[in-house]
C-alpha cells in the first residue's frame, strides 16, 4: 500500500461545483501540504500544516481552502470549481524540522470543464 | 525573476549517454538540495539530498553542487530507458519550513 494515498485518481467535474480531494498518510509525519502542478509552471504550494491545529497559506491559496481531520487526513477543497483550476494535485507529507524533503502521493488529476 | 530556473526540456538522449541536469537559483541562503524524479502519471519521488557544497554519488546518479555560482546538477551515468522522466530539482535555506522547486526537465532516454 502507497505511504500516502490521495482519492480520486482522477476527477472530471463542471464549473461551479464543490470538489474535496482527500490525501491520508500511514507514514506518522506530522506536515502535510497540497500542490498543484502545471505544465511550465513546477509545483505551486496551495496550503500546507504542521500538525492538526496549524494550517498555512501557500502561495496560490485563492479559491481553495482546506481540512486537516487528523494526523494523517488532509483534505483539499474547491468551493466552487473554475476552468484554470484544472491541474494535477500533490499531497506531501514530511517530518517535523525544517530542510526535511517531502514525500508524494500519486496525484489527482483534475479537469473543471 | 523565479527564486529557481530549471530548463523543461524536452530532453531526448539514446542509451548509454550521461545526462546532466541543471538547475540555477537566487537566493544565496539556500543550502539544502534535492532531485526529485516523477515517472508519468506518477508523484515526484526523492532521488537525492545534498546539503551545502560539493558531490554525491549513488549508482549511477551523481549530484553535485555550486553554491559560489548558484548552480546544482545532477548527472546520470549510462543512462537507461527507465531513467526516462521528468526531474525537478528543489531546495530550502536553513530552518526554512517549506521548499522551492523547480519546473522540471522532461527526460528521455531513447534505445
Amino acid at each position: 500500500d502507497a505511504d500516502v494515498t490521495q482519492t480520486p485518481r482522477n476527477r472530471i467535474t463542471k464549473t461551479g461545483k464543490r470538489i474535496m480531494l482527500e490525501c491520508s498518510q500511514t507514514k506518522g509525519h506530522d506536515r502535510m501540504y497540497w500542490y498543484r502542478q502545471d505544465p511550465g509552471l513546477g509545483l505551486r504550494l496551495i496550503y500546507y500544516s504542521f500538525d492538526v491545529k496549524d494550517i498555512n497559506k501557500g502561495e496560490i491559496s485563492d479559491g481553495y481552502s482546506v481540512s486537516r481531520q487528523a494526523q494523517a487526513k488532509f483534505s483539499l477543497s474547491l468551493e466552487s470549481a473554475i476552468p484554470n483550476q484544472t491541474a494535477l494535485y500533490f499531497c506531501a507529507t514530511s517530518v517535523t524540522g525544517g530542510n526535511q524533503p517531502q514525500h508524494f502521493g500519486d496525484g489527482t488529476r483534475l479537469s473543471i470543464l | 525573476q523565479k527564486e529557481v530556473e530549471q530548463d523543461p526540456g524536452p530532453l531526448s538522449v539514446p542509451e548509454g549517454a550521461i545526462v546532466s541536469l541543471n538547475c540555477t537559483y537566487s537566493n544565496s541562503a539556500f543550502q539544502y538540495f534535492m532531485w526529485y524524479r516523477q515517472y508519468s502519471r506518477k508523484g515526484p519521488e526523492l532521488l537525492m539530498y545534498t546539503y551545502s557544497s560539493g558531490n554525491k554519488e549513488d549508482g549511477r546518479f551523481t549530484a553535485q553542487v555550486d553554491k559560489s555560482s548558484k548552480y546544482i546538477s545532477l548527472f546520470i551515468r549510462d543512462s537507461q530507458p527507465s531513467d526516462s522522466a521528468t526531474y525537478l530539482c528543489a531546495m530550502s535555506a536553513q530552518g526554512a519550513q517549506k521548499l522551492v522547486f523547480g519546473q522540471g526537465t522532461r527526460l528521455t532516454i531513447n534505445p
